[in-house]
């Protein structure tokens, strides 16, 4: 099984900041199935980045993702308020699928 | 546009079958898989389970055997039952599909009380 661990847990950052998040994985994850997803209170979540890198249909270009193995991280660039939501990592390369735990990232 | 929305019951007695179905509509359930993914109050996401076209069904051991996934593609539908419920079970559950879970239903709560 995969264990997928997110760090920071919270993160809180002002309106045109950067904020970068990271997902460590237990064992190597390949590339094509490492997805970023965001989770706005009281909604579903929304498949922000696919492949590690392709931005999914809709999603700003400032959202970005990379990484490779066991690291991957999503950075959001000069954020704006309606980033404020959780951020989850996921693979589905081996089943369980997995999530990681969050990261809680709060605009100030 | 694609759309999924489950359907089923908001209360479950403990020990008994939780059951769900979700309707899929405006994209073909030929592609990739069809998921369902569990959310407890205040906490994170859980990968239940998913289902493939052809049947094809993996489920996650932490919950013991006791999930089952079914399509049936000519209704536009696939569907989750999960046994021998208990309290730990309550949760939001959301289906998904798409070959990155790309889309998702807005989510049920499912309690279980007795």
């Amino acid at each position: 099984e995969v264990i997928l661990t997110q760090s920071p847990g919270t993160l809180s950052l002002s309106p045109g900041e950067r904020a970068t998040l990271f997902c460590r994985a237990s064992q190597s994850v390949s590339i094509s199935y490492l997805a970023w997803f965001q989770q706005r209170p009281g909604q579903a979540p929304r498949l922000l980045i696919y492949r590690t890198s392709h931005r999914a249909t809709g999603v700003p270009d400032r959202f970005s993702g990379s990484g490779s193995g066991t690291d991957f991280t999503l950075t959001v660039s000069e954020l704006e308020p309606e980033d404020s939501a959780v951020y989850y990592c996921h693979q589905h390369g081996s089943t369980p699928y997995s999530f990681g735990q969050g990261t809680k990232l709060e605009i100030k | 546009q694609v759309q999924l929305q489950e359907s089923g019951p908001g209360l479950v007695k403990p020990s008994e079958t939780l059951s769900l179905t979700c309707t899929v509509s405006g994209i073909s359930m030929n592609t990739d898989s069809w998921s369902w993914i569990r959310q407890p109050p205040g906490k994170g996401l859980e990968w239940i389970g998913h289902i493939y076209y052809g049947g094809s069904m993996s489920s996650n051991p932490s919950l013991w055997g006791r999930v089952t996934v079914s399509i049936d593609a000519s209704k536009m539908q696939f569907s989750l039952k999960l046994t021998s419920v208990t309290a730990a079970d309550t949760a939001v559950y959301f289906c998904a599909g798409g070959w990155a879970s790309d889309y998702w239903s807005q989510g049920t709560l499912v309690t279980v009380s007795s």
